[in-house]
């Protein structure tokens, strides 16, 4: 079975100050990593896909990485409006049935003060 | 281009009663998926159309969720009749093709 973790579970930042979310997986066959943010209320907002080992995305402040295990995403001097849920999801390209379907982690609440 | 819609926003609904649920995606979208949040819980699938017809329900909870798209279109989701383990958020989402798809708002489902 597919499987996301994401940590931390929260962060807090300072503004201007970097750091960077994890997400390990567990997939039979990737087909694609996915980043999405989330504000309070609204649904997932679509950020990077990745789809191999190496690959890496940016836009503006991200930017996103991947290895066989594990994806990275990078806020490079944050501001407070990067504030959001951001989730991690993985699509099997092995899975039965639709392997269009997204295999989300819980997400990492991140919180940027000014 | 206008995104994925939902409606309604919220529902607050008694246990045993039916409520549906409706997704209009983006224009042109032959796939639509339907999600649910549960509260501390990550998102999970609960299933794929591809057009009018269903790729894969596989996640759907049990006999009581009922999931139609009508000429490929629109879709629905109901629950007949609800339970309290329903309460929930339930994104829809479209996409073009196995890219990321674009989600909905959500409706946030209260059962009482």
């Amino acid at each position: 079975e597919d499987q996301v973790t994401q940590s931390p579970e929260a962060l807090r930042l300072q503004e201007g100050e970097s750091s960077s979310l994890n997400c390990s997986y567990t997939v039979s066959g990737l087909r694609g990593l996915f980043w999405y943010r989330q504000d309070p209320g609204k649904g997932p907002e679509f950020l990077f896909t990745l789809y191999s080992a190496g690959e890496e995305k940016e836009k503006e402040r991200l930017k996103a990485t991947l290895t066989k295990k594990e994806s990275f995403l990078h806020i490079t001097a944050p501001k407070p409006e990067d504030s959001a849920t951001y989730l991690c999801a993985v699509q099997d390209g092995n899975s039965g049935g639709s392997n269009y379907k997204l295999t989300f982690g819980k997400g990492t609440l991140l919180t940027v003060n000014p | 281009e206008a995104g994925v819609t939902q409606f309604p926003s919220h529902s607050v609904i008694e246990k045993g009663q039916t409520v549906t649920l409706r997704c209009d995606p983006i224009s042109g979208h032959d796939n639509l998926y339907w999600y649910r949040r549960v509260m501390g819980k990550e998102i999970k699938f609960l299933l794929h159309f591809v057009k009018e017809s269903k790729q894969d329900e596989s996640g759907m909870p049990n006999n009581r969720f009922l999931a139609e798209r009508t000429g490929g279109t629109y879709s629905t989701l109901k629950v007949q009749p609800a339970e309290l383990e329903d309460s929930g958020v339930y994104f829809c989402a479209s996409s073009q093709d196995y890219g990321g798809p674009n989600f909905g708002p959500g409706t946030r489902l209260l059962v009482l």
